[in-house]
C-alpha cells in the first residue's frame, strides 16, 4: 500500500512570506502527526490530527497551524516566515491516534523548508 | 514533563561489532516505547517497539527491552553490517503523553 506523501519535497521561501505543506496519510489512518526537524533542536511537535480534531499542539507560535481533511490529508501552514523556520517538516500518520502507543508512526519523507 | 536521553553520537564501529545505543526516559505513568531509524534524505522508520515493561521489541537483529525498574529501553544489536549506518531515534508516546523524541544517535559502520 502506499505510504505517508508529503508534498512538496523542497521549498524555499522569503521571509515574511507563507507556506502551506500537504500530507497525505496511509489509507486508513486516521491521525496525522506534524515534526519540526532541525540540527539543532531536533524533532520537535506541533500538532495531531485525529479525525479532522486538533488532538494536541505542542509549543510552537501561533504562526503555525494545520487543519485535517474528512479523507484524512492534512497541511499545515507557516505565516510569517523567519529563518529559524527552516527545517525539515515530517508528517506521520498512525492507525489510533493518541500518540500512536500500540502501532507507532509510519512517516513520510519530509518537506525540506528554506527560508532566505 | 517526559524527557527521552540518548547517547551522544556519532557511535563508530567496524562491521560485525556489537552495538548498544543507550536511552532513557522520564515519565509518568506507563508509557509505550519505540524506536525509529532515519536514513539520509528520508523520514523515520519505526525499527521496533515495546508497549509495558519486561516487553522485548525486536526487529531485523535489533532488540531493545523495556526496563521500568531502569527507566530504560536500550537497543542492541550482536553483529552490525554497514547498511545499518544512520541515525537511531528513542521516542516514548502513549495515552495523553504528547510523543518526545530523543535527539538521535548516528551511527556509522566500516566494512
Amino acid at each position: 500500500k502506499a505510504g505517508v506523501t508529503q508534498t512538496p519535497r523542497y521549498l524555499i521561501k522569503t521571509r515574511g512570506q507563507q507556506v502551506t505543506l500537504s500530507c497525505s496519510p496511509i489509507s486508513g489512518h486516521r491521525s496525522v502527526s506534524w515534526y519540526q526537524q532541525t540540527p539543532g533542536q531536533g524533532l520537535q511537535f506541533l500538532f495531531e490530527y485525529f479525525s479532522e480534531t486538533q488532538r494536541n499542539k505542542g509549543n510552537f507560535p501561533g504562526r503555525f497551524s494545520g487543519r485535517q481533511f474528512s479523507n484524512s490529508r492534512s497541511e499545515m501552514n507557516v505565516s510569517t516566515l523567519e529563518l529559524g523556520d527552516s527545517a525539515l517538516y515530517l508528517c506521520a500518520s498512525s492507525l489510533d491516534g493518541t500518540g500512536s502507543a500500540n502501532y507507532g508512526y509510519t512517516f513520510g519523507s519530509g518537506t525540506r523548508l528554506t527560508v532566505v | 514533563g517526559n524527557s527521552v536521553t540518548q547517547m551522544e553520537g556519532p557511535v563508530t564501529l567496524s562491521e560485525e561489532a556489537f552495538l548498544t545505543i543507550n536511552c532513557t526516559y522520564t515519565a509518568t505513568g506507563y508509557p509505550s516505547l519505540f524506536w525509529y531509524v532515519q536514513y539520509p534524505g528520508e523520514g523515520l522508520q519505526l525499527l521496533l517497539k515495546a508497549t509495558k515493561a519486561d516487553d522485548k521489541g525486536s526487529n531485523k537483529g535489533f532488540e531493545a527491552t523495556y526496563r521500568k525498574e531502569t527507566t530504560s529501553f536500550h537497543l542492541e544489536k550482536g553483529s552490525v553490517q554497514v547498511s545499518d549506518s544512520a541515525v537511531y531515534f528513542c521516542a516514548l508516546t502513549g495515552g495523553s503523553y504528547i510523543p518526545t523524541f530523543g535527539r538521535g544517535t548516528s551511527l556509522i559502520v566500516h566494512p
